[in-house]
């Protein structure tokens, strides 16, 4: 069964820096990873998928790069709406990572 | 405008059932495979279920194996989910969320509906 870890699991920045939010697989998963943006009492939102392609509507400071076991979603420049928490998944089995929390500093 | 609206949830006692229903519109539900994820209180999101468009493909965790059964009717666009025996861990956000046709990723999402499985 593929494991995703991810890290840091809190991230503490403030808004116009850079985020830089990880993912890690058990084994390769190859591009088959997406990345999911939760704000309290919402839904998740689709921003990344198959590892680097942004969502409808998603904005282009977010990229996700990556394949195989190693997987990064970057913001690139935070705005405050970004503050929230981020989950990947991959497909093989359909399980999550267990998140990271991005709070302002 | 895709739209997937849960419904079903409330307060249960330990041991007993409950059938989540997920009313989709939008979009050709038969064609899309679909999900149901949930997400106890103040915890991360965990994956429950899968069927695909036809129905004939179904997987589920671990934590709910046996206990828990996935379905679809396609003719009235409609998923669900029948929860037996159900547990206090059990305790949820559930969602129901749509499969990408183009990709592995979850593409829509409902409000959700809570369930909560107390004495």
């Amino acid at each position: 069964e593929i494991v995703l870890t991810q890290s840091p699991a809190t991230l503490s920045l403030s808004p116009g820096e850079r985020a830089t939010l990880s993912c890690r697989a058990s084994q390769s998963v190859s591009s088959y990873l997406a990345w999911y943006q939760q704000k309290p009492g919402q839904a998740p939102r689709l921003l990344i998928y198959d590892a680097s392609n942004r969502a409808t509507g998603i904005p282009a400071r977010f990229s996700g790069s990556g394949s195989g076991t190693d997987f990064t979603l970057t913001i690139s420049s935070l705005e405050p709406e970004d503050f929230a928490v981020y989950y990947c998944q991959q497909r093989s089995n359909w399980v999550f990572g267990q998140g990271t929390r991005l709070e302002i500093k | 405008e895709v739209q997937l609206v849960e419904s079903g949830g409330g307060l249960v006692q330990p041991g007993g059932s409950l059938r989540l229903s997920c009313a989709a519109s939008g979009f050709t539900f038969s064609s899309y495979e679909m999900n149901w994820v949930r997400q106890a209180p103040g915890k991360g999101l965990e994956w429950v279920s899968y069927i695909s468009s036809s129905g004939s493909t179904i997987y589920y965790a671990d934590s709910v194996k046996g206990r828990f059964t996935i379905s679809r009717d396609n003719a009235k666009n409609s998923l669900y989910l029948q929860m037996n025996s159900l547990r206090a861990e059990d305790t949820a956000v559930y969602y129901c969320a749509r499969v990408s046709e183009s990709s592995s990723s979850l593409d829509y999402w409902g409000q959700g509906t809570l369930v909560t499985v107390s004495s």
